[in-house]
């Protein structure tokens, strides 16, 4: 069952914050985060195994609610270099990770 | 290190023709996986592939098919090209295939079918 993003799209000045979510109808044993820029291959972002778990680096960070079968992306103080499309990718529990659609986020300078 | 890598890098084809695609795994990754991924759209999974063996597929038809050799590279097959199998075809590889493994993606082939 391919998890839903929302939103699909989101348009942000350099400096402003931004929430992207994953949400599945199935349990989840664990959620992936990539980021695609056009014409590159997918980069692995992270990975939250857990409830609860939440993870960052820079001003990247998510979080899963394993309960609600959800996943949230968070940007803070966006930067131009953080433009692309970001896909959240679900596993549960067949080593399978199937991906989003995808959310397209553009920051203006 | 050397990435993922995957050729050719795009090719052209008409209906009914097959095509193989090739993946080289990083250094030490043992699974390989590879997806389609069309336009707008995010990577869907086709095949899984460890220690030689298929591990998973995808809902795509019999004619993908794929293996994996003793030096873990891999190669997709697609016979009776369709129009709709026009896309990026990307192979992710990770040590082992478990989905707490995160996958590190080659820069795909991309086919377009006349």
């Amino acid at each position: 069952q391919q998890p839903v993003q929302s939103p699909q799209a989101v348009i942000l000045r350099e400096g402003e914050d931004a929430v992207i979510n994953c949400s599945s109808s199935k349990a989840l044993y664990s959620v992936h985060w990539y980021r695609q820029k056009h014409g590159e291959a997918p980069v692995f972002l992270m990975i939250l195994l857990k409830g609860g778990e939440q993870k960052g680096h820079d001003k990247i960070s998510a979080s899963f609610n394993e309960k609600k079968q959800q996943s949230s992306l968070y940007l803070t103080a966006s930067q131009l270099s953080y433009s692309g499309t970001y896909f959240c990718g679900t596993e549960n529990r067949d080593d399978k990770i199937i991906f989003g659609k995808g959310t397209r986020l553009h920051i203006l300078p | 290190d050397a990435g993922v890598t995957q050729s050719p890098t795009h090719l052209i084809k008409t209906r009914g023709q097959h095509v193989t695609l090739r993946c080289s795994p990083i250094s030490g990754h043992k699974s390989v996986s590879w997806y389609q991924q069309v336009l707008g759209q995010g990577p869907q999974f086709i095949f899984q592939y460890y220690e030689k063996e298929e591990r998973g597929r995808g809902n795509f038809p019999d004619r993908f098919s794929a293996r994996q050799f003793p030096n873990y590279s891999s190669e997709l097959n697609v016979n009776a090209l369709l129009l709709g199998d026009s896309a990026l075809y990307l192979c992710a590889s990770s040590l082992v295939p478990l989905g707490h493994q995160p996958q590190h993606f080659g820069d795909g082939t991309r086919l377009s079918i006349l």
